[in-house]
């Protein structure tokens, strides 16, 4: 069963407009979420994350929203710039308690973003 | 060095064949974790190191799967007699402790394919 949910798997925006990428997860014990971009033949690059507590975390033109209630998260980038292309991936993390826990990734979400 | 290295960047086996894949962490990080994502799918949860302990392997999908960090530096993941559903990218990461919010940082993957 997936814990982490990214239900869309493409999304086409325009350049200078706000792109939206949506995430959900099911387990209330994940602590951490953070976002990652993802170039073709690349590692994953870490983008921005957000502790469960809070509910926002803005860097630059990348927010992400946290709906602990609805166990949702998303990411906002404004304005959108071509270079934003990429696979978006959610990942949440499980916390061993005390240690470093591991990350549980969703299937990701492919932006395109059109001059 | 600056980032994650793997290596080899692509490795083609025959079915049956051992392999061993390579992560040099960045210098002074003491977490190390192996993902393995398969094509459309996020990266899954293999291992997790801290400095030469692996403290957590619950992702390895079988016993032909083994991975190890001797000096609690440079880690290489074993698959044998391997499988063509083995056929996938093999991504390491890692961090320092308690940085979760920084991100780990990714290597740009070992390709297997198993032919």
């Amino acid at each position: 069963d997936q814990q982490v949910k990214q239900n869309s798997p493409s999304l086409s925006v325009q350049e200078g407009r706000i792109s939206i990428l949506n995430c959900d997860y099911t387990n209330s014990m994940f602590d951490y979420f953070l976002w990652y971009k993802k170039y073709p033949a690349e590692g994953p690059t870490f983008l921005i994350s957000i502790s469960s507590i809070k509910d926002k975390n803005e860097d630059g033109r990348f927010t992400v929203f946290l709906n602990k209630s609805a166990k949702h998260l998303s990411l906002h980038i404004v304005p959108s710039q071509p270079g934003d292309s990429a696979v978006y991936f959610c990942a949440a993390r499980r916390n061993y308690g005390g240690s470093q826990g591991n990350l549980i990734f969703g299937k990701g979400t492919k932006l395109s973003v059109k001059p | 060095g600056a980032g994650v290295s793997q290596s080899p960047r692509y490795k083609v086996a025959k079915r049956g064949q051992d392999v061993a894949l390579r992560c040099d962490p960045i210098s002074g990080h003491v977490s190390l974790f192996w993902y393995q994502q398969a094509l459309g799918q996020g990266p899954e949860f293999l291992t997790y190191f801290q400095n030469e302990a692996q403290l957590d392997k619950s992702g390895l999908p079988s016993d032909r799967f083994f991975a190890e960090r001797p000096e609690g530096s440079v880690s290489t993941l074993k698959i044998q007699r391997t499988q063509q559903e083995d056929s996938a990218v093999y991504l390491c990461a890692s961090s320092l402790t308690g940085t979760v919010n920084y991100g780990y940082t990714f290597g740009s993957g070992t390709r297997l394919t198993v032919v």
